[in-house]
Parts: C-alpha cells; sequence; structure tokens
C-alpha cells in the first residue's frame, strides 16, 4: 500500500497570507490527525478527524483550521499567517478500532515544510 | 491534559553498546505508548509500540518496557549500529476511546559512535 502522502511538500509565504495543506492517508484509513512539529515545542497536536467530523482538538488559535473528505483526504489550514507559524506539518493516518484496526498504531506523512516570512 | 516527559535530551554510545531512553506520562488513563523514530529531514517511522496490558516487548534488537504503576515506559536499543543514530520520540495516548490524540516526549537525540 502506499503511504501517507502531503503536498506541497515545500512552502514558502509572507506573513499575514493564508496557506492550505493537503494529506492523502494511507488507503482504507479513516482517521487523521495533524502535528506541528518545531525545534522548540517538538511535536504538537493540532487535530483530528475521522469521518468529516473533527473528533479532537489540540491547544492551536483559531487560525489554525482543518476538514475532511468523504475519501478521507484532509486539508488543513492557516490563516493571518505569523512567523512562528513556520514548522513542518506532519499527518498522520490510522484506521479505526471500530473498523477492526488498531485506531492508535499512527503513520506518519513526510511533512509540509512552511516558512513564513 | 497528558504531559510526556523524556530523558535524556541527548545520548552517545560506542557501536555495540546498548542505549536506554526513558519516558513518564501523567495520565493514569493513557493505554498506547509508540516509539517514533525520525532521521534529519524525514517522517517519524513508528518502530515499535507497546499497550497497557503488557509489560515488555520486543522486536530484534529493540525492547520497550512498561511500568503502569510508576507510570513509565522505556526504549532499549542493543547491539547499536551507526544507522541507529536518529532523533526518538516516546509518544502516549488513551487509545480506543475515541481519542487518538498523541501527546509526544521531546525527543533524544542518540548518537553512536563508530
Amino acid at each position: 500500500k502506499a503511504g501517507v502522502t502531503q503536498t506541497p511538500r515545500y512552502l514558502i509565504k509572507t506573513r499575514g497570507q493564508q496557506v492550505t495543506l493537503s494529506c492523502s492517508p494511507i488507503s482504507g484509513h479513516r482517521s487523521v490527525s495533524w502535528y506541528q512539529q518545531t525545534p522548540g515545542q517538538g511535536l504538537q497536536f493540532l487535530f483530528e478527524y475521522f469521518s468529516e467530523t473533527q473528533r479532537n482538538k489540540g491547544n492551536f488559535p483559531g487560525r489554525f483550521s482543518g476538514r475532511q473528505f468523504s475519501n478521507s483526504r484532509s486539508e488543513m489550514n492557516v490563516s493571518t499567517l505569523e512567523l512562528g507559524d513556520s514548522a513542518l506539518y506532519l499527518c498522520a493516518s490510522s484506521l479505526d478500532v471500530r473498523l477492526g484496526g488498531n485506531t492508535d498504531t499512527q503513520y506518519f506523512g513526510p511533512g509540509t515544510r512552511l516558512t513564513v516570512l | 491534559g497528558e504531559n510526556v516527559e523524556q530523558h535524556p535530551s541527548t545520548l552517545s554510545v560506542q557501536e555495540g553498546d546498548s542505549a536506554v531512553i526513558k519516558c513518564t506520562y501523567s495520565d493514569s488513563a493513557s493505554n498506547y505508548f509508540p516509539w517514533y523514530k525520525q532521521e534529519l529531514g524525514k517522517r517519524p517511522q513508528l518502530i515499535i509500540d507497546i499497550r497497557s496490558n503488557v509489560g515488555e516487548k520486543k522486536d530484534q534488537r529493540i525492547a520497550v518496557t512498561l511500568n503502569k504503576t510508576a507510570k513509565h515506559f522505556s526504549l532499549h536499543i542493543t547491539e547499536t549500529q551507526p544507522e541507529d543514530s536518529a532523533v526518538y520520540f516516546c509518544a502516549a495516548s488513551r487509545a480506543n476511546f475515541g481519542n487518538e490524540k498523541l501527546t509526544f516526549g521531546t525527543g533524544t537525540r542518540l548518537t553512536i559512535i563508530p
């Protein structure tokens, strides 16, 4: 099976702009989670989507939002970009235990490196 | 919420020796503990995981132990090789509660000295 894919891989934006990142999960995976990775804060949970619904949310401002489509692909959006939003944004997908898989085993994509100037 | 502490932040070991990385967690309801390896510029890759109904799990040179009472778990790598050099992250979650959020430790940079 193909792994988790993310597009674009690299992105450069300026302050105040907005950005949309895309994640395609492993085929058959229904849960998609997003994480922000920075040298200072490490890996931090943004939100998780399952069946097009946001099921969990981390402690990030409302400028960070996401959605999931019926094919389980997910997008996250960051509006009014700030310098501190520069980070590697990782998505991870997993099966749902109710569907016979281990919902807790998450597989990561390669990430999108966002640089805000 | 859950808090995961990881030690040490850096670790250097001679090739062939063993490496141990330790993590503690705060949420007694956490029941799933994965370990990820991240090489420079690469994605985190799951190397081993353990669930709260098991005290130890081994996969070739890698083993993980869990002490639920003390709320800590450890990664053990034996017979280390240069390709083991990477940053290792522990994590914890309350899996199967519809809450698959992983809370990560701050990472350990492991360097294997040839």
